[in-house]
């Protein structure tokens, strides 16, 4: 089984909302990532996790905050976002430390759309 | 300089025919792991193959096959007699020595009408 859940599947939010992706695996992989992806471009790495602790920010800014509560569970705070932040936000996770060697699996994605 | 490099933007076939999809990459070290994803377009990305840089053999998996040379740095990717349900984008991409970060090509995307 290589499901990766994510919720929810769209979501709309207004500049000054302050909402929440959630993402779930129950494999026991020990990494998990987020992505966002613009239409008709690859996605583009966020954040990475390790054994809960945040190991890679690719210098995301700090209106995306992550949170990793458990080894099964990443979330992704959203506040004071910009309409450039609507994307497919997608999160994956792996069974290693989050080494090269590792295959990343993916979630279905949130569609977010800010106003 | 591109790490990953899928020439074709876009391919459109008709069904039953086969196609093949191009990936060029670059790297200089010498272990490193190669992989095919297909979004459709619901949006998920699934994991089609993962190729290790020690393993040149050509692998095949049903309708799926790929193709990948150290000698030319590509991983081709083949789909023999398409059908409307291999209608996605299928990325390339690398991950190098270091930590699990993927290098995507930008994409190839496949159309397939009956």
């Amino acid at each position: 089984d290589t499901e990766v859940t994510q919720t929810p599947k769209h979501l709309v939010m207004g500049m000054t909302n302050k909402k929440s992706l959630k993402c779930e695996q129950h494999m026991g992989h020990r990494a998990m990532y987020w992505y966002k992806q613009k239409a008709k471009k690859p996605p583009e790495l966020m954040f990475v996790y390790s054994y809960e602790k945040l190991s890679i920010n690719e210098s995301v800014p700090s209106r995306f905050s992550p949170e990793c509560p458990n080894s099964s569970l990443l979330n992704l705070h959203l506040h004071a976002l910009q309409p450039e932040d609507s994307a497919l936000y997608l999160c994956a996770s792996s069974q290693g430390a989050g080494r090269y060697t590792d295959t990343q699996y993916f979630g279905p994605g949130t569609r977010l759309t800010v106003l | 300089a591109q790490k990953v490099t899928q020439a074709q933007t876009e391919i459109s076939v008709v069904e039953k025919e086969d196609v093949t999809l191009d990936c060029v990459y670059e790297t200089r070290d010498t272990t490193y792991y190669l992989f095919w994803y297909k979004q459709p377009p619901s949006g998920e990305l699934v994991f089609l193959i993962r190729r290790n840089s020690f393993d040149e053999q050509n692998e095949i998996s049903g309708r799926y096959s790929w193709n990948f040379q150290k000698s030319t740095s590509s991983f081709n990717f083949t789909i023999t007699a398409s059908q409307v349900v291999d209608s996605a984008v299928y990325f390339c991409a690398l991950s190098e020595g270091g930590y699990s970060t993927l290098t995507f090509g930008k994409g190839t995307m496949l159309l397939v009408s009956p």
